[in-house]
C-alpha cells in the first residue's frame, strides 16, 4: 500500500523557470517530510526537509511547502538549472528512521 | 567526514545462492537502515538497526536479514536468492538527532541470474 505518492513520473522545465514537484501522502501520523535527489548509480542525496509543525522551509533555490489538511507537499526549485536534472523522491516518516518513499519524479531542465 | 560506504558496488549471483552486503556508517551515526530499490516498487524499507538491535522492520520475507556490530557497521544477508531480488540495495545512516535526515550510501547493485 503506497502511503506516499508522486503522481507525475516526469517533468520538463526550461532553464531559469520554476520547477514544481508534487507529493501526496495518506498517513496522518507522518510528521517529518524530506526530498531527495538521485542520479543513476548513486544513492539519494538529501535536499531539504520540513517537520509537520511548519508549512514552509527554504534553502537557497529550494523551497518545500506542506499542506497538512490536504496531505500534500511540494518542492519548488527557482531558478531551475540543467544540473538539477535528476530523479526527485519525496519521503515521509513518523519514526524518523523508516522512510516511506514515493516512486520519484524525473526532472529534466532544458537549456 | 567520510560518507556512508557500501561494499561491494556490484554483485552477480545465481538463483538459490546467498549474499552478504556491507555498510559502514558516517562516523558517530549509530542508526543504520537498509532499503531496496527496484524499477517497479521504488525505494522500500527493509530494516533498521540501532546499538546492534533491530528496531524497525519492513514487509520483506525472512530470507532478508541483517545485523549490526559494536562499531555500528552493518551487514545485510539475503538467502536463497530469487530473480526478483535483483535490485539496488541502499544503506542509510542517521545521527539520532530529532528531525535530521538519513544519509545514503551509493548502494550495491545485485543481479541474480
Amino acid at each position: 500500500d503506497q502511503q506516499v505518492k508522486q503522481n507525475s513520473p516526469s517533468l520538463s522545465v526550461q532553464e531559469g523557470r520554476i520547477s514544481i514537484l508534487n507529493c501526496d501522502y495518506t498517513n496522518s501520523m507522518f510528521d517529518y517530510f524530506l526530498w531527495y535527489k538521485k542520479y543513476p548509480a548513486e544513492g539519494p542525496t538529501f535536499l531539504i526537509s520540513i517537520s509537520s509543525i511548519k508549512d514552509k522551509n527554504e534553502d537557497g533555490r529550494f523551497t518545500v511547502f506542506l499542506n497538512k489538511s490536504a496531505k500534500h507537499l511540494s518542492l519548488h526549485i527557482v531558478p531551475s538549472q540543467p544540473g538539477d536534472s535528476a530523479v526527485y523522491f519525496c519521503a515521509a516518516t513518523s519514526s524518523g528512521y523508516a522512510l516511506n518513499f514515493g516512486k520519484g519524479t524525473s526532472l529534466l531542465v532544458t537549456p | 567526514k567520510a560518507g556512508v560506504t557500501q561494499t561491494p558496488r556490484y554483485l552477480i549471483k545465481t538463483r538459490g545462492q546467498q549474499v552478504t552486503l556491507s555498510c559502514s556508517p558516517i562516523s558517530g551515526h549509530r542508526s543504520v537502515s537498509w532499503y531496496q530499490q527496484t524499477p517497479g516498487q521504488g525505494l522500500q524499507f527493509l530494516f533498521e538497526y540501532f546499538s546492534e538491535t533491530q528496531r524497525n522492520k519492513g514487509n520483506f520475507p525472512g530470507r532478508f536479514s541483517g545485523r549490526q556490530f559494536s562499531n555500528s557497521r552493518s551487514e545485510m544477508n539475503v538467502s536463497t536468492l530469487e530473480l526478483g531480488d535483483s535490485a539496488l540495495y541502499l544503506c542509510a545512516t542517521h545521527s539520532g538527532d530529532l528531525n535530521s535526515p538519513l544519509h545514503f550510501g551509493n548502494g550495491t547493485r545485485l543481479t541474480v541470474t
